[in-house]
């Protein structure tokens, strides 16, 4: 099946500090990207939608930025965490769906843990 | 401490017996739904979906039932393993307006020897 990877799975930041975690799509195309936030004991949360060559759209509540998008190719979309605090810290997940495929299953990544300190 | 609400649901089934997970969606305009199972420290998985024109459809050993007149949908797990430990989470798309999965609560699967 589709793989979406994630990097890095886990980072550790000091507080103020700017973190950039990226997910790839490796054996398929993806026009649109999606991030989620997932804290602990929680569902997952829709951040935002990334989409290739134009600007991310953000879920309500979402501070846009804070939490910068940018989809520069079919393959590679990347959430930068400006700023990070303590609170900022969760697990980032993106997902990802095959443009060329008619399901419209989406393919999600292994996850980043991200603590600030 | 932590509230009640930030605590899933736990549900507790012995080895070998059928399992099923309900959850309620929000949106009456949802026409399709996805069960995910997600395993500690990992992203969520695939396991079946449903579409709006259907109220039932099987997988391996799952089946997922839905009922739009109160928005209910159910998973069964068939001959329950200890691999299906995981938190399940229900998800809803309304697939001719945009790709956005919006994920339920979730319930946590704990098998019992």
């Amino acid at each position: 099946g589709a793989v979406v990877s994630q990097h890095p799975s886990w980072v550790i930041c000091k507080s103020g500090t700017s973190v950039k975690i990226e997910c790839r799509s490796l054996d398929f195309q993806a026009t649109t990207m999606f991030w989620y936030r997932q804290f602990p004991k929680q569902s997952l949360m829709l951040m935002a939608t990334s989409n290739e060559g134009s600007k991310a759209t953000y879920e309500q509540g979402v501070e846009k930025d804070k939490f910068l998008i940018n989809h520069a190719s079919l393959t590679l979309s990347t959430l930068t965490v400006t700023s990070a605090h303590p609170e900022d810290s969760s697990f980032y997940i993106c997902s990802a769906r095959d443009r060329l495929s008619p399901s419209y299953e989406q393919y999600f990544g292994p996850g980043t843990r991200l603590t600030v300190t | 401490g932590e509230s009640v609400g930030l605590h899933l649901p736990t549900l507790s089934v012995q080895e070998g017996d059928n399992s099923i997970i309900n959850c309620a969606y929000s949106n009456s305009a949802s026409d399709y739904f996805i069960w995910y199972k997600q395993e500690s420290g990992k992203g969520p998985q695939f396991i079946i979906d449903i579409r709006s024109n259907m109220d039932k459809r099987q997988g391996q050993r799952v089946t997922v039932l839905l009922n739009k007149t109160v928005k209910h949908l159910s998973l069964q797990i068939a001959a329950t393993q200890p691999g299906d430990s995981a938190v399940y989470f229900c998800a809803e798309n309304i697939e001719s307006r945009d790709d956005k999965i919006i994920f339920g609560k979730g319930t946590r699967l704990h098998i019992l020897p």
